[in-house]
């Protein structure tokens, strides 16, 4: 099975700040990335898919990055909402694996 | 808009069997593939198992592989998990979602509110 590693495992950021979360896979998984955002109590949400394609309805502050094994979720400057957990996955091959999650706190 | 509903959780016994459904609505159900996730409490997402539009083809994580089965019924525009040989570990909300296709990237587009599943006796 293809291996996600996603880090930090948690973030504390000012409003304002650009934060960044890295993920890779242990092997070359093309861009076949997916980026989600999930708030406490909800559903996740897609943000990004295919490493760089923004979701429609998702804040242009939010962008991707990436290919092959390494990529990088980037929020170009941090807003109160975006307190959330973050989840790369990668959708080349089943099992569809998840990132362990980053926990992003707003100081 | 695209809506997605699961139902059947509960608290079941270790070993004993249950069923969820998702019922699908907003979007042409039958054209999409569809997944399954789950979320144990406090814990991370786990990918369960993925079904293609017509039902032809199915995968599971190796952590469900031979105890739940997905399945579709597209003139119910409804997916189903069976879940057999319950175990404590399989305690987790399981999500529904809706597979983007292969123009972009198979990713996870939109989701139901998920329905919780605990295992104990």
């Amino acid at each position: 099975d293809i291996q996600m590693t996603q880090s930090p495992s948690s973030l504390s950021a000012s409003v304002g700040d650009r934060v960044t979360i890295t993920c890779r896979a242990s092997l070359n998984i093309s861009t076949y990335l997916n980026w989600y955002q999930q708030t406490p109590g909800k559903a996740p949400k897609l943000l990004i898919y295919a490493a760089t394609n923004l979701q429609s309805g998702v804040p242009s502050r939010f962008s991707g990055s990436g290919s092959e094994t390494d990529f990088t979720l980037a929020i170009s400057s941090l807003q109160p909402e975006d307190l959330a957990t973050y989840y790369c996955q990668q959708s080349y091959g089943t099992p569809y694996i998840f990132g362990q999650g980053t926990n992003l706190e707003i100081k | 808009q695209v809506q997605l509903v699961e139902s059947g959780g509960g608290v079941v016994q270790p070993g004993r069997s249950l069923r969820l459904s998702c019922a699908a609505s907003g979007f042409t159900f039958s054209t999409y593939g569809m997944h399954w996730v789950r979320q144990a409490p406090g814990k991370g997402l786990e990918w369960v198992a993925l079904i293609w539009y017509d039902g032809s083809n199915k995968y599971y994580a190796d952590s469900v592989k031979g105890r739940f089965t997905i399945s579709r019924d597209n003139s119910k525009n409804t997916l189903y998990l069976q879940m057999d040989t319950l175990r404590a570990e399989d305690t987790a909300v399981y999500y529904c979602a809706t597979d983007k296709g292969y123009r972009f990237g198979h990713a996870l587009d939109y989701w139901g509110q998920g329905t919780l599943v605990t295992v104990s006796s």
